[in-house]
């Protein structure tokens, strides 16, 4: 079956442009998350979807971001005004259900670059 | 909060060598732990979990983890390296029972 996709793969844009990441989750995975990988900053969590509402968003850097999930299926993170420190690779998980033991099974990411 | 710890940006073995990579824990609850994969230009994929059954715990590819309470450790080997697992290596604690906190990331080079 199919893993979790992202898109695009790669986005230039410049700065105090929004942008939006697209993320679709492993069919049938209840919970979804993004992360962020960045040079200085490494792995770190942004926001967690149990179906379409969003239990923990304390990750989100700033409120220029911003991710909604529609129909327990694709969510999207956009980040508004971007800036160059939010260059990175944004990477999305899934899993069937919440919780600690359940394997979260990433995509292949989307690398933002900022100009 | 928890927190994950990788001792060493980078590890270089040669090809055939054991491979031991580094990671400690803090946790304030029994934890779960992960270690992830990840080839360039690639997500990240999942070697092995601990979740408080076995403390020996094998995963895909020849890896293998050791839970140990007493060192609050949970370090990965494989007994002898291939030139095809040369990768960054993540070692996460599960928070909460929903995100992930990762370590540093160790970078594995293999020479041949």
């Amino acid at each position: 079956g199919a893993g979790v996709s992202q898109s695009p793969s790669n986005k230039v844009t410049e700065k105090g442009k929004d942008v939006e990441l697209r993320c679709d989750p492993i069919s049938g995975h209840t919970a979804l998350y993004w992360y962020r990988q960045s040079l200085g900053q490494g792995l770190e969590f942004l926001i967690y979807f149990q179906g379409n509402s969003a239990p923990d968003k304390s990750g989100l850097p700033s409120d220029r971001f911003s991710a909604e999930r529609t129909g327990g299926s694709v969510s999207t993170l956009t980040i508004q005004r971007t800036q160059q420190e939010d260059s990175a690779v944004y990477l999305c998980a899934s899993s069937l259900v919440e919780g600690g033991t359940d394997t979260q099974y990433f995509g292949p990411g989307t690398r933002l670059t900022v100009l | 909060a928890q927190s994950v710890t990788q001792l060493g940006s980078h590890v270089s073995v040669s090809e055939g060598a054991l491979v031991l990579l580094r990671c400690n824990y803090s946790s304030s609850v029994p934890p779960y732990l992960f270690w992830y994969v990840q080839y360039p230009n690639q997500g990240l994929q999942l070697l092995l979990k601990y979740t408080s059954a076995a403390t020996l715990v094998k995963g895909i590819n020849g890896f293998e983890a050791e839970f140990k309470k007493s060192e609050t450790s949970f370090h990965l080997t494989k007994p002898s390296a291939h030139m095809s697992d040369a990768a960054e290596y993540f070692c996460a604690v599960s928070e909460g029972f929903q995100k992930l906190v990762f370590g540093t990331g160790t970078r594995l080079l293999v020479s041949p």
